[in-house]
């Protein structure tokens, strides 16, 4: 079983307003990435960490950006949310050792009105 | 990139085996297969990969064939439970020794009482 968190799990909220999701492991991992996935579409990566302090952009470009200041902390955050931001937004995390098997979050479902 | 095939949906009777295929026929000699399910609104779960031998744990049964181009994920004994998206992965060098997964349209299992 993961030991994988990510908060809140739904959020509605208006446009403009800035929001961060959060994400946390505890399995020590140093690698991390967050995914967004439209319903019934596939997901997409769109930031990942190889660990503190590194970040870096994902096959799909986002407005979103990511911080890794500690090892089992990866939030993301919308500085101004739109509606187009509405989606799921998954977040996993490995280990990188031989196998590179992601381990995933319950997902934030975010609604932008 | 090696890229992946996978049929849009199956259905299979519960307590019967489940039998979901997957074409790679690009895929490189050292880029192993990976399969993970997405049950409805939840993050997808890794289920097993492999790299040339078959694989067995107690999720699920992997066989490749012997030139690799094609895959089958056995489920044994479907349950209703395993009702999810199922995607076929290859692993993808991302420079370095960092690898990342590049998550397709899967296969919608359905299974039925």
């Amino acid at each position: 079983e993961a030991d994988i968190y990510q908060t809140p799990r739904y959020l509605v909220i208006g446009t403009g307003k800035k929001i961060t999701l959060e994400c946390s492991q505890t399995m020590g991992h140093d690698k991390m990435y967050w995914y967004q996935q439209d319903p019934g579409m596939e997901l997409h990566l769109i930031h990942y960490s190889y660990g503190v302090n590194s970040t870096e952009k994902g096959d799909l470009s986002s407005e979103s950006t990511v911080s890794r200041i500690r090892t089992e902390h990866f939030p993301l955050t919308l500085e101004s949310a739109r509606p187009s931001h509405t989606s799921q937004y998954l977040c996993a995390s490995s280990d990188g050792l031989a196998g590179e098997t992601q381990y995933f979050g319950p997902g934030t479902r975010l609604l932008v009105l | 990139d090696a890229k992946t095939t996978q049929p849009t949906s199956m259905d299979c009777a519960e307590g019967r085996a489940a039998n979901l295929p997957c074409n790679h026929s690009t895929i490189s000699g050292n880029e192993y297969v990976y399969w993970y399910r997405q049950i409805h609104s939840q993050g997808p779960q890794y289920i097993i990969h492999g790299l040339k031998n078959n694989e067995t744990n107690e999720m699920a049964s992997l066989i490749i064939t012997e030139d690799r181009k094609s895959s089958t994920l056995i489920l044994p004994h479907a349950t209703l439970r395993d009702t999810a998206v199922y995607y076929c992965i290859v692993r993808i060098r991302h420079g370095g020794s960092n690898y990342k997964l590049t998550f397709g349209k899967g296969t919608l299992l359905t299974v039925n009482p």
